[in-house]
């Protein structure tokens, strides 16, 4: 079983709509949590940083984190076809910065 | 820089043979990480740097895998003696100090042929 599992989808939704998106993991030691955004052939791009429990919000963002549950979900509001892309969940204890576990990611599809 | 700069963005090589990749971190970050994107999405950890030293280096295949991180100049990746198995997209990362957001280069497409 891996340590972080993410639904691959794809998820399409229509142009205005609210993506859900969410990772579970089972290291307990996980105390930082991202969001990364990767269109086809380009670099991961930060989207939201949390640490620990809590909410967060950005813009169109929202990035959730419960630790008890091993859950994290991110928003995104007003959604637009450029948000089609690949959204990755990464995440990292504090003795081990950097090497980050990250999730399979999963394919949205914003359709006009 | 105001970002991970990666250099070659593509990487030809024949079987046997070496290959080396640059990432040039943001200017002022003292963490350099390379990851390894096999298949779609997997992203495979290699080698961290805290400034010249190596601060994980769990993921690396020794064998054929090395890193350097000079000062003032980018870091590298190398890999000896390529395989088909090595064809992947390579991304550098790099953070201020330790727990702070971490960013992403465009990453260096090496393909083994």
């Amino acid at each position: 079983q891996k340590e972080v599992e993410q639904d691959p989808g794809p998820l399409s939704v229509p142009e205005g709509a609210i993506v859900s998106l969410n990772c579970t993991y089972s290291n307990s030691a996980f105390q930082y949590f991202m969001w990364y955004r990767q269109y086809s052939r380009k670099g991961p791009e930060l989207l939201m940083y949390t640490y620990s429990s809590g909410n967060k919000e950005d813009g169109r963002f929202t990035a959730q984190v419960d630790k008890s549950s091993k859950y994290i979900s991110l928003f995104i509001r007003d959604s637009q076809p450029s948000d089609s892309a690949t959204y990755l969940c990464a995440m990292s204890g504090t003795d081990s910065w950097g090497k980050f576990q990250f999730g399979a990611g999963t394919q949205v599809v914003v359709t006009p | 820089g105001e970002e991970v700069a990666q250099t070659p963005k593509h990487l030809v090589r024949g079987e046997g043979q070496k290959a080396k990749l640059y990432c040039a971190p943001i200017k002022g970050h003292s963490y350099v990480f390379w990851y390894q994107q096999v298949l779609k999405n997997e992203f495979k950890f290699l080698i961290s740097f805290q400034n010249e030293n190596v601060f994980d280096e769990t993921g690396m295949p020794k064998e054929r895998f090395s890193a350097k991180c000079l000062p003032n100049s980018p870091c590298s990746l190398e890999i000896q003696a390529t395989k088909l198995e090595d064809s992947a997209v390579y991304f550098c990362a790099s953070s201020h100090p330790v727990n702070t957001e971490a960013f992403f280069g465009q990453g260096t497409r090496l393909t083994v042929v």
